[in-house]
């Protein structure tokens, strides 16, 4: 079965210092990798996508992400954090495929990251 | 282009009502998807819909049903609520081949 997991519920760091997010993924065959932001009272913005290619894949806001195939991990990173940055973030995978279940996006519980001035 | 836009923004219903939500999308965006969010379940699929067809379905009970029209906007309707369907009901679009969504700003749900 496809899953997700996103083991920290809540990051907190200090506006100028590095952050990751982390996520794990479990399914079958090569996987599409998702992050999404929540800021409060909106809908998901997408951050960036992991298809195929360089396992670092860079994405919005200045927000990057490393596929790692053998640990099976597509945390979030970012190289200097911003108070702005202070949000809900989402992992979500698929498996390729274009039809049934493996076209759903499975999506992690969510990372609340706050970060202080 | 609009963003995804989603009606009402917010809505009190009692148990045993019935809603109906709306979802519009980017304009060509012929694929709708929908969810529920909650704080302890995160984002549950509900289902998707492609030119008028449902395409895919989440682990939801039947009061949960949904619908495309020709224009691809979207709606779903939830009948004899009950309170743990409150909850943030988002709809997302995307282009037909494209895995990236772009979501609306959801549906607060409140069942009293």
């Amino acid at each position: 079965a496809q899953s997700v997991a996103q083991p920290e519920d809540q990051v907190n760091v200090a506006e100028g210092n590095p952050l990751t997010v982390k996520c794990t993924y479990s399914v079958s065959g090569n996987p599409y990798l998702f992050w999404y932001v929540q800021y409060p009272n909106r809908g998901l913005q997408f951050l960036l996508k992991y298809i195929t290619g360089d396992n670092l894949v860079k994405g919005s806001y200045g927000f990057e992400a490393e596929f790692n195939k053998s640990q099976t991990s597509f945390h979030l990173k970012k190289p200097s954090a911003l108070v702005s940055d202070s949000a809900l973030y989402f992992c979500a995978v698929r498996g390729k495929g274009t039809a049934g279940n493996n076209r759903k996006l499975i999506w992690g519980l969510g990372t609340s990251l706050a970060v202080n001035p | 282009k609009a963003g995804v836009t989603q009606t009402p923004r917010y809505l009190i219903k009692t148990r045993g009502q019935q809603v109906t939500l709306s979802c519009s999308p980017i304009s060509g965006h012929r694929s709708v998807s929908w969810y529920q969010q909650t704080p302890g379940q995160g984002l549950q699929f509900l289902f998707e819909y492609f030119s008028e067809t449902q395409r895919n379905k989440g682990n939801f009970p039947g009061r949960f049903s949904g619908r495309q029209f020709s224009n691809s906007r979207s709606e779903m309707n939830v009948s004899t609520l009950e309170l743990g369907d409150s909850a943030l009901y988002l709809c997302a679009s995307s282009l037909e081949g494209s895995d990236t969504q772009y979501f609306g700003p959801g549906t607060r749900l409140t069942v009293l």
